[in-house]
């Protein structure tokens, strides 16, 4: 059974670092692009940029491109979406979603709130 | 950056047929935009349920279809049942990577 299981819910000051992680099982990780979606509090879906674990090919949205880092390790199915210095709109829940041409399978979500 | 364009809210009465759809800012959405259609409900993550324009997951009820209609994509739901009630998000494929439209928040009434 294909999974993609998120780190749990965390709680930071703006300006601290935060790195989350999506496990991915059941499948061959390192074949299938996984994807990172920001939802906002109360507001849609955005596309933030995509990894190919098995050579790292990591590519963005204009919108996020600087913001955040994309990344992945293959010797343990997990791909990481990470922050350097967060701000207090980053506030959101964080999707990952496998995309093999077809977006078939998401995480639950990881909710990060970002709160002095 | 493209904008991706959706209905805001549509309104459909059990057993109903509705069209909800997909457009761009910088024209006609093609096959080549790879329209996907998802569903997400109130706490949940959003599921799947149209990629490549017309394709269905197995998961996917038989009453919903996806095509191109008049230069955007379209997302047809034919027999509405109380459980569609949800907001639905297209997404398409450009150079720069993808783009989510706004959501239309269908509801079944």
């Amino acid at each position: 059974e294909v999974q993609l299981v998120q780190s749990g819910a965390e709680v930071k000051k703006p300006g601290e670092s935060l790195k989350i992680s999506c496990k991915g099982s059941g499948y061959n990780f390192a074949n299938y692009w996984i994807a990172w979606v920001r939802q906002m509090p109360g507001k849609g879906l955005e596309w933030m940029g995509i990894i190919f674990p098995g050579d790292s090919d990591a590519r963005y949205s204009p919108s996020f491109q600087g913001q955040v880092t994309i990344s992945a390790d293959k010797s343990i199915n997990t791909a990481y979406l990470q922050w350097t210095s967060l701000k207090a709109t980053d506030t959101a829940i964080f999707y990952c979603a496998r995309h093999g041409g077809n977006y078939d399978y998401w995480g639950q979500g990881t909710l990060v709130t970002v709160s002095s | 950056q493209a904008v991706v364009t959706q209905e805001p809210s549509l309104t459909v009465s059990p057993g109903g047929t509705v069209t909800l759809t997909c457009g761009s800012s910088t024209g006609a959405v093609t096959n080549g935009h790879y329209p996907y259609w998802f569903q997400q409900k109130p706490g949940q993550a959003p599921r799947t349920l149209i990629y490549d324009t017309t394709n269905k997951h197995s998961w996917t009820p038989a009453r919903f279809s996806g095509s191109l209609l008049g230069g955007k994509a379209a997302l047809t739901l034919s027999g509405a049942q109380p459980e569609d009630e949800a907001e639905y998000y297209c997404m398409l494929s450009y150079s720069a990577g993808h783009r989510f439209g706004g959501g239309t928040k269908l509801t079944v009434l």
